[in-house]
């Protein structure tokens, strides 16, 4: 089993949709979260960090499940703008490496 | 801040030729990571460092990878003789840990081509 797993997708979402994308993790251990974006040809850029209690940033939520080992995110309203790859991160324990899952997909459609 | 700096942006060069990329970290960052992105293999950890001594370096695919970090500011990952199959992008990410919580930042990257 793989470390990190993702749907890869691809999500074809019609603007102002509202989508969701689950990552489960094996390591029991992990400590950080993290939800990164990456654009065709660009480099991973942090969207945002996941806490235990569930956070928020603007159309951007994200839950962390520790009994289930599940992460999710969640994008209301979409945007054209949207459209990339979303990188589902987990990390042990400081001074360890961050763990990238293969990524989903999303393509918001006009 | 400057943010992560790599060097060069694109490399085009041929198989069996030595090949040398550049990365400087965020300053004030104490871990830095190499990484390569291929479409069939996605983005893969070749090797990272704390406070400039190298941790794991079970990602480097074989002798042909080496990586240095001589200071907090510098590091290179080098391949000779480069392959045709070495064609990547390659990455490379610094981190810092405040608060709790320890986040990483990418640079560029550097586009690979090994014909």
């Amino acid at each position: 089993r793989k470390e990190v797993e993702q749907d890869p997708g691809p999500f074809n979402v019609p603007e102002g949709a509202t989508v969701a994308f689950n990552c489960t993790y094996s390591n029991s251990a992990s400590q950080s979260f993290f939800w990164y974006r990456q654009d065709c040809r660009k480099e991973p850029k942090l969207l945002m960090s996941v806490y235990s209690s569930g956070n928020e940033d603007g159309r951007f939520t994200a839950q962390l499940n520790r009994a289930s080992q599940y992460i999710s995110l969640l994008i209301r309203d979409s945007k054209l703008s949207d459209s990339a790859t979303y990188l589902c991160v987990v990390k042990i324990n400081y001074g360890q490496n961050f763990v990238f899952g293969p990524g989903t997909r999303l393509s918001v459609l006009p | 801040d400057a943010g992560v700096i790599q060097s060069p942006r694109h490399e085009v060069t041929e198989m069996g030729q030595e090949v040398t990329l550049r990365c400087k970290p965020i300053s004030g960052h104490n871990s830095l990571f190499w990484y390569r992105q291929t479409m069939m293999r996605g983005l893969e950890l070749l090797i990272y460092f704390n406070n400039n001594v190298p941790i794991d370096d079970s990602g480097m695919p074989e002798d042909r990878f080496s990586a240095k970090m001589p200071n907090a500011s510098f590091s290179t990952l080098k391949i000779q003789p480069s392959e045709p199959r070495d064609s990547a992008v390659y990455f490379c990410a610094s981190s810092f840990f405040r608060g709790g919580q320890e986040t990483q930042y990418f640079g560029p990257g550097t586009r690979l081509l090994v014909l």
